[in-house]
């Protein structure tokens, strides 16, 4: 099956760049995605980058995509206390274009 | 709506019992997943509609597990005798299109589902 793996904590002070990883299995992946969770709420899209792309840029965010390693980062630069939350990579494929496969989520706590 | 509203959006209930969880996803949108999340785990997929055509239900971890989506629109997820592992919140999305495609999915708030 596919993997998607991320590291479970990150913590940053506030005004600081924060960097999140993601790693998969999938040579396949089509679509690659972050998503973000406040405390109680659902998912909310970031950003995404196709899979021949090797950078996306969304004003404070930053997506850069290593296809060779299959590793896939979300920078924040200048994190706010607002950004704290779980961030999820999610992946696609050829295969399985019509779900998502999500890693485990990265909790980014933001000191101030 | 302007957004995915599931209900209700905390639910007891006792071993054993039958649960209906409900998601009206939002106008327009022909996709509809719903996926799991357990505490500290990642999301699980479970069933997704599109349209007209048959749900893909790979993801249903049992036969106590049961989706419907009527008229194209609000879908309601059922589960039967519930156990305490089913405990979780339970999370529906809607899409125009597939992830594929690139196309993103709105998640509603979820449903968080206690079994004692």
């Amino acid at each position: 099956g596919e993997d998607v793996e991320q590291s479970l904590f990150l913590s940053v002070r506030e005004g600081d760049s924060s960097v999140i990883n993601c790693t998969y299995t999938d040579s396949s992946s089509t679509y690659l995605y972050w998503y973000k969770q406040e405390p109680g709420a659902g998912l909310q899209l970031l950003t995404y980058i196709f899979s021949n792309m090797d950078m996306k840029q969304d004003q404070r965010l930053t997506v850069l995509l290593n296809k060779k390693d299959k590793h896939l980062s979300l920078r924040i630069a200048d994190t706010q206390t607002g950004d704290s939350a779980i961030y999820f990579c999610a992946e696609t494929n050829l295969y399985n274009f019509n779900k998502f496969y999500f890693g485990s989520g990265t909790k980014l706590n933001v000191k101030p | 709506g302007a957004g995915v509203s599931q209900s209700p959006s905390n639910k007891v209930t006792e071993k054993g019992k039958d649960v209906e969880l409900r998601c009206d996803p939002i106008s327009g949108h022909t996709a509809l997943y719903w996926y799991r999340q357990s505490l500290g785990q990642g999301l699980e997929f479970l069933i997704y509609f599109q349209g007209n055509s048959a749900p893909d239900k790979s993801g249903l971890p049992s036969d106590r597990f049961s989706a419907e989506r009527t008229g194209g629109s609000v879908s309601t997820l059922t589960i039967q005798r519930t156990q305490q592992e089913d405990s979780a919140v339970y999370l529906c999305a809607s899409s125009l299109g597939s992830p594929g495609a690139g196309y993103g999915y709105t998640f509603g708030s979820g449903t968080r589902l206690t079994v004692v």
